[in-house]
């Protein structure tokens, strides 16, 4: 089973930031969170990934709590193409597996 | 940069029939591998991943088998579809920390 836990579907309108939240209380001292997007007929794609300091690249920005329970995806200009499923997984690293549960169900409306 | 090529793309068979997908990745060596099936409406289940040639994790028991005959090719196979088997299946590569998809092939099996 899936160690995070997601709303099962948000809504954003375009050009304006998208907060994609995720719990995983139970996270060890030793797990990632990452964070994968899904759209419709692909296979999912990389966005970000982080242990406990905040991160930001060119798609996204995470926001992990101090107490690592919870964190945010942030999508600061969301386009219709980021209209997606996106997945918060926690998982060892380098040697872990990826367990995905069901994700949030973005969509970006104009 | 990494290329994964998964062929074929679409693919109908009926109950019973035997199954071969097969997954190369190019701009890589010696990677680990994974072949991960979404069902339809359902999130992605890992099935198999392969730390090198010949090595092979089960990681949910069914009628399915993988093979790792050479460094870039992961091979899934089955002797008789069920019709449970359908669905998108997607090789996957893990570069240092995240794991990077292939294009998938979309099985029905009926």
């Amino acid at each position: 089973d899936a160690k995070t836990t997601q709303p099962t579907s948000m809504d954003c309108a375009e050009g304006r930031a998208a907060n994609l939240p995720c719990n995983h209380s139970t996270i060890s001292g030793n797990e990632y969170v990452y964070w994968y997007r899904q759209i419709h007929s692909q296979g999912p794609q990389y966005i970000i990934h982080g242990l406990k300091n905040n991160e930001t690249n060119e798609m996204a920005s995470l926001i992990i709590t101090e107490d690592r329970k919870s964190s945010t995806l942030i999508l600061p200009h969301a386009t219709l193409r980021d209209t997606a499923v996106y997945y918060c997984i926690v998982s060892g690293g380098s040697q872990g597996n990826l367990i995905f549960g069901k994700g949030t169900k973005l969509s970006v409306k104009p | 940069s990494q290329t994964i090529h998964q062929w074929p793309a679409t693919l109908v068979q009926p109950v019973g029939s035997p199954l071969s997908l097969e997954c190369t990745v190019e701009g890589t060596s010696n990677p680990n591998l994974y072949w991960y099936r979404q069902a339809a409406g359902r999130g992605l289940q890992l099935l198999f991943y392969s730390v090198g040639i010949g090595q092979i994790s089960s990681e949910v028991p069914q009628n399915l088998s993988a093979s790792r005959p050479q460094d870039r090719q992961f091979i899934l196979s089955s002797k008789k579809l069920l019709l449970s088997d359908s669905g998108f299946y997607l090789c996957a590569l893990r570069l240092t920390y995240e794991q990077y998809f292939g294009p998938g092939t979309r099985l029905t099996v009926t």
